[in-house]
């Protein structure tokens, strides 16, 4: 498969455990995104990165959150001191830099907070 | 700022029946509009964008600027259709090159034979 990659597929970790999920994009995407989904909703965007530099970060990423790109091509997303409140499924996405706007979504990471 | 409306949570219908799933939304600029499907067990992907103006799979979605609206609709629905729909909007391209989506929270298809 040679699509979006993340790791693990699922986690569950005791609240105030610290989880890290990672994501390989597409290789070449500039662009990668990060996604939150929760129950019954759509996605919601939580940060972008071209390249390696992380451009924007949604006000739903909270100070526990921490997301980084080291080389351009994979990436980590870093919660800190989970809560019940961050169970959810956490989508990674990329895109080239030009031309196709097509955003490629990974299967996500389930992530369960008890 | 700016909002994906779907009304319907879930859209129930007969094989052959016509489909139609509602998306509205508000922006101030001028959008791209996208239509996602997730199949079941499967990872979220492109079903089709307004740019494009073209029909895959049978759907078709119009931009309707008037009515800011993007419906998705389909005239004879199969029941390989049943999925979760997410209509996604994406602002214009920033400094930062931004393409991030803002999507609707879904509808479920559902195609009874």
């Amino acid at each position: 498969d040679t699509g979006v990659s993340q790791n693990p597929r699922h986690k569950i970790t005791k609240r105030g455990q610290n989880v890290t999920f990672r994501c390989d994009p597409i290789s070449e995407h500039n662009r990668l995104y990060w996604y939150r989904q929760t129950l019954g909703q759509g996605p919601e965007f939580l940060t972008y990165f071209q390249n390696e530099a992380q451009l924007e970060k949604s006000r739903l990423l909270s100070d526990r959150f921490s997301a980084e790109r080291p080389k351009g091509s994979f990436s980590t997303l870093e919660i800190q001191r989970t809560e019940q409140g961050d169970s959810a499924m956490y989508l990674c996405a990329s895109s080239p830099t030009r031309g196709d706007t097509e955003a490629f979504f990974g299967q996500g990471t389930r992530l369960t907070v008890v | 700022a700016q909002r994906v409306t779907q009304p319907e949570k879930l859209l129930s219908v007969f094989k052959g029946a016509p489909v139609e799933l509602k998306c509205n939304y508000s922006y101030s600029g001028s959008p791209e509009l996208f239509w996602y499907v997730q199949y079941s067990r499967q990872r979220l992907q492109l079903l089709l964008r307004h740019i494009s103006r073209e029909s895959i799979k049978g759907f078709t979605a119009d931009l309707n600027k008037g009515e800011t609206s993007f419906h998705l609709k389909k005239p004879f629905a199969q029941e390989e259709d049943s999925a979760m729909y997410y209509c996604a909007l994406s602002d214009q391209l920033g400094d930062t090159g931004r393409r991030a989506l803002t999507f609707g929270s879904g509808t479920r298809l559902q195609v009874q034979p």
